[in-house]
Formats: structure tokens, sequence, C-alpha cells
């Protein structure tokens, strides 16, 4: 059965904490996604990575790290950083040469006490 | 740069009504255009998509046309269920010019009351 895993679906930790998300995805898709999500708001992108080993920032990349060592694995850090790191962060992928859609992971809720 | 304008919600609507939700696109090249839904605490799911022009995407009673005259992809739904209620994305992707970034509007929050 294929598709996107984020584990855990909630997250708490305290301030000051570094904390990884997992992001796992067994579609063999080349590019992946984090997005940050906060209550009545849209998408706004964190990090993307179209291969291994390469990933690029986006529009809010401050106080986040990813890696990519492996093709189905694409883990986000939240850093002490990050001001305000409590939202819902999704993760996504996609196939690389196609018109595809952005295929979507059930999301992590991150609280930060 | 590439972009989406979303009409801003929330919108009531009464079983049964006929739903619009408006999505305009600005782009360079020739973009791929969808429409997600997201219900609460879930990730988004693709709802339908247009990838040229001209192109009708439906699925589930909801239907969209990619219109590059007016550069617009509307979200529509002749007969609204209690089970429509979501939030509704449109994204582009315009694999060509932007490569795999894509671009979503704010989302429109969709209430549909019995």
């Amino acid at each position: 059965d294929g598709g996107i895993t984020q584990s855990p679906k909630y997250l708490f930790r305290k301030e000051g904490q570094n904390v990884t998300l997992s992001c796992e995805q067994n579609l063999n898709h080349d590019a992946m996604y984090w997005y940050r999500q906060d209550p009545g708001q849209g998408l706004r992108l964190i990090y993307y990575s179209q291969i291994v080993n390469d990933f690029q920032k986006g529009d809010i990349a401050e106080g986040y790290s990813v890696s990519r060592e492996k093709k189905e694995s694409f883990p986000l850090t939240v850093t002490s950083a990050q001001k305000n790191p409590t939202a819902f962060y999704l993760c996504a992928s996609r196939p690389w040469t196609s018109y595809n859609e952005q295929f979507f992971g059930p999301g992590t809720r991150l609280t930060v006490l | 740069g590439d972009s989406v304008t979303q009409m801003e919600g929330p919108v009531t609507l009464s079983e049964e009504a006929f739903l619009t939700i408006n999505c305009t696109y600005t782009a360079t090249g020739y973009p791929s255009l969808f429409w997600y839904v997201q219900y609460p605490g879930e990730g988004l799911q693709l709802l339908l998509k247009a990838t040229k022009a001209d192109d009708k995407g439906s699925n589930k009673g909801f239907e969209a046309t990619y219109r590059k005259e007016t550069t617009s992809f509307h979200l529509e739904k002749g007969s609204v269920q209690v089970s429509d209620s979501a939030v509704y994305f449109c994204a582009l992707s315009d694999l060509r010019n932007t490569g795999n970034q894509f671009y979503f509007g704010t989302g429109t929050s969709l209430t549909v009351i019995p």
C-alpha cells in the first residue's frame, strides 16, 4: 500500500529543544517537500528536495533544517532558533518527470510548551 | 512570479446549494492546475486537476475548467452535501519554468449546513 507516512501525529516539546519530524514515502517519488500550516492559513514552503543529497530553501526556512540521504526519507528538524514552532507540518512528494500532483502525508501537529 | 489568488472565505451554504469557489492564477508558462481538499486535522487530498487549457477536471461531483483567456480555474459543484465541509486549496505547478515548485492559494473554508 503506497503512500506517505509522517510520525508521530502529535508531538510535544519544551521550548529550546530541537525536534525532528519524520517523513517517509514508498512511492518512488523524486521530489519531497515540507510545508507549515498555521490555523486558518494556507501552506508555506519550508524546504524541498528534488533529488537525494540536494535540497533548496523555501519561503520560511529560517530555524529549520533537513536532510535527504535516501530517496524515500526527508526528515525535518525544527531547531530552537525557530521563534514560533507550534504549527501543523505537512510533508509531500511528487514524481519528477510528469505533470502529476503532489501527494501529501497526514501531517504532524507540533506543540512547543 | 507564479501565484494563485483564491476567493476568501469562510463560505457557508445550505445542503443542496450550488457552490463556486473562485481561483485565478499568474504564470509565465503553461501551468498545470489543481484543486485540493483538506478535512480537519488531515493532510491535503487531490480533488481534481487539469494540465492544459480548456481541460475540465472532475471528481465526486466537483468540476473546474482551465480557462487560459481569463487565467481562471473556478471550482463548482451543483449540489453540496454536509460531507463537503472542508477547506479547499487551488494550486498550480509550472514544471518547465519553475521546476517542481507548487504554488497554493490561501484556502477557502466551506461549511455546509443541513
